[in-house]
């Protein structure tokens, strides 16, 4: 069982709504990344971090931000959900180097009503 | 362009029965590639990594090959369970590059009694 942990699990909420979306790893991990995956659908990547106050923008244009002030933590933030930002979100981390393993967290499923 | 592609994109099969997927890539350079396998709303778990040296590489039932010169990998299910039931995604890493993690569309299993 991987230890990167990701809050809510599920979450519904209106249009316009400000909201964050939590991941943590107790792993040690530098890397650290955010996909977006629709059902049925593969995943992108919108968001990944080298280490602390590092963060890049994926290949998948996001509206959301993200910040890295800490190793563990790496949340993801949406200023004013709207219903095209209803989808899964994943986030994963991994050592530095290669052959190394991504572990993904369990997902939080975003609905904007 | 790094590419990974999968098929079938959807497959079912009878409870007790063999199966094989397929993975072929365009990544270069080429560092390792894994299979994971990923339960409906969860987070995708590792199943297998192949390195370029690697030709097959078993965990439990399951059985992954690479073919490093025709870039191509399959995931062989040995004695279907319900269990099984699943997205299988390939995903091929780079030896450079600032995002080297490239996934592939995914193969849906589902196996039926």
């Amino acid at each position: 069982e991987a230890d990167i942990y990701q809050t809510p699990r599920y979450l519904v909420i209106g249009t316009g709504k400000k909201i964050t979306l939590e991941c943590s790893q107790t792993m040690g991990h530098d890397k650290m990344y955010w996909y977006q995956q629709d059902p049925g659908m593969e995943l992108h990547l919108i968001h990944y971090s080298y280490g602390v106050n590092s963060t890049e923008k994926g290949d998948l244009s996001s509206e959301s931000t993200v910040s890295r002030i800490r190793t563990e933590h790496f949340p993801l933030t949406l200023e004013s959900a709207r219903p095209s930002h209803t989808s899964q979100y994943l986030c994963a981390s991994s050592k530095d180097g290669q052959n190394t393993e991504a572990f993904f967290g369990q997902g939080t499923r975003l609905t904007v009503v | 362009k790094n590419q990974v592609e999968q098929s079938p994109q959807s497959l079912i099969i009878l409870e007790g029965k063999n199966c094989t997927l397929q993975c072929n890539y365009t990544v270069s350079p080429f560092s390792n590639l894994r299979w994971y396998k990923q339960d409906t709303g969860r987070g995708p778990v590792s199943l297998t990594i192949m390195t370029f040296s690697e030709n097959t590489k078993s965990n439990g039932r399951y059985t992954a090959t690479l073919d490093a010169d025709t870039k191509q990998s399959s995931l062989h299910i040995t004695a279907s369970q319900l269990s099984d039931s699943a997205s299988y995604i390939c995903v091929v890493s780079a030896k450079t590059g600032a995002n080297n993690l490239f996934f592939g569309t995914g193969t849906r299993l589902t196996v039926i009694p």
